[in-house]
């Protein structure tokens, strides 16, 4: 069973650029949720996804976004990079039971702001 | 909102030796979950344990258990018979118990790098 797939594995950008992730969810999972890793702040939620709606979002400004396609792929978008967006962004996918989802996570996106 | 502290950001042992991660969490809630999730240098997040609040035993997956203490909200991974593999970053997380439907919001600690000696 393939796990969840993240693309690009890294990138570098400048500042004022925007930047789109991808994210492949485990096949039958159809929860997507994304979060943001830094050295100061560490792992934050940003935001969930299911049924190609945002079912909960985390405190990052309007700058962050994201979507979710009917295959349950997942996306999510960041604009008007600022050097503080720099970090590693990570995806997790689970089923949608009631209670504790055992999210399992893909390798990370690591986006460098210049 | 929740918090979740792991106050020791480094810990070494060496192999085939136990050590014990500490973790405390603060919530009003009642109903929630407690994870344990381990991060090798390869940055993949892994769940090593996972943690019912409304269950009084403490869960164990092989070398690894937890010490749950629900009164205290302290929520400690013991890992025995320590093996080079387990040298990574480990972050404790917590998740509501929504009744109604799916929850996938984890609050993670900052957690601790562990280093296990050959």
């Amino acid at each position: 069973k393939a796990g969840v797939t993240q693309t690009p594995r890294y990138l570098i950008k400048t500042r004022g650029q925007q930047v789109t992730l991808s994210c492949s969810p485990i096949s039958g999972h159809r929860s997507v949720s994304w979060y943001q890793q830094t050295p100061g702040q560490g792992l934050q939620f940003l935001f969930e996804y299911f049924s190609e709606t945002q079912r909960n979002k985390g405190n990052f400004p309007g700058r962050f976004s994201g979507r979710q396609f009917s295959n349950s792929r997942s996306e999510m978008n960041v604009s008007t990079l600022e050097l503080g967006d720099s970090a590693l962004y990570l995806c997790a996918s689970s089923t949608d039971r009631a209670g504790a989802n055992v999210l399992t996570f893909g390798a990370g996106s690591r986006l460098t702001v210049l | 909102a929740q918090t979740v502290t792991q106050s020791q950001p480094e810990m070494s042992v060496q192999e085939a030796e136990t050590v014990t991660l500490s973790c405390t969490y603060d919530t009003s809630e009642n109903n929630y979950y407690l994870f344990w999730y381990k991060q090798p240098p390869s940055r993949q997040m892994i769940l090593v344990i996972r943690q019912e609040a409304y269950k009084q035993q403490n869960a164990t997956e092989n070398r690894f258990s937890v010490n749950f203490q629900k009164a205290a909200k302290s929520f400690s991974l013991k890992i025995s018979d320590s093996q080079l593999g387990d040298t990574a970053m480990y972050f404790c997380a917590f998740m509501e118990d929504i009744i109604t439907g799916a929850n996938s919001k984890l609050t993670f600690g900052k957690g601790i790098t562990l280093s296990v000696r050959p």
